[in-house]
């Protein structure tokens, strides 16, 4: 069972709202990710993160901001919500360095909602 | 540029029939690739992985896959489908910065 946790599971809230999905991961795993889901297709990467203090955009370009002070802790941020930010995120973890290819760890996601 | 293509949008089988997903790969090298799954209001499953060490390879609740170089492909198979497999699956390779997914395939098991 992998130890890779997101809050909230399900979030509705209304446009122009501030809000951050918090992804935290308990196996001390260097790189993390967020992908963008939306109903019925396929991930996208939108941000990744290499370990503390390092972050990069990925495929996928977002509004979404992303940090990571700490190598368990990799949230993301939507400074002000819109309809179109409507979608499921997805955060991952791996440890390249340990298995040398690049399985991820999947969260369990956070589906958000704008209304 | 490296890639994968699943086939199939939609694979519906009959429970106890085998099962076929398919997937195609574009690569310069000898990638690794994965297969996913997920099922509704869960998290996203490793399945199997190809890392070169063995063409053919098995993953957990008796799904395999065989990687064939000639065809570029690396189809998910099943011997025997159950009602439990109804979900969504992703072949996946490893690109440059992270993993890059296949649009998915979503199986149906009828009874």
């Amino acid at each position: 069972e992998a130890d890779i946790y997101q809050t909230p599971r399900y979030l509705v809230i209304g446009t122009g709202k501030k809000i951050t999905l918090e992804c935290s991961q308990t196996m001390g795993h260097d790189k993390m990710y967020w992908y963008q889901q939306d109903p019925g297709m396929e991930l996208h990467l939108i941000h990744y993160s290499y370990g503390v203090n390092s972050t990069e955009k990925g495929d996928l370009s977002s509004e979404s901001t992303v940090s990571r002070i700490r190598t368990e802790h990799f949230p993301l941020t939507l400074e002000s919500a819109r309809p179109s930010h409507t979608s499921q995120y997805l955060c991952a973890s791996s440890d390249p360095y340990g298995t040398g290819d690049y399985e991820q760890y999947f969260g369990p996601g956070t589906r958000l909602t704008v209304t | 540029a490296q890639s994968v293509t699943q086939l199939d949008s939609h694979v519906s089988v009959s429970e106890g029939t085998p099962v076929l997903l398919r997937c195609n790969y574009s690569s310069s090298y000898s990638p690794s690739l994965f297969w996913y799954v997920q099922h509704p209001n869960k998290g996203l499953q490793l399945l199997l992985k190809y890392t070169s060490a063995a063409t053919l390879v098995k993953g957990i609740n008796g799904f395999e896959a065989e990687f064939k170089k000639s065809e570029t492909s690396f189809h998910l198979t099943k011997p025997s489908a159950h009602m439990s497999d109804a979900a969504e699956y992703f072949c996946v390779y490893t690109g440059r910065r992270a993993l890059t997914f296949g649009s998915g395939t979503r199986l149906q098991v009828q009874p």
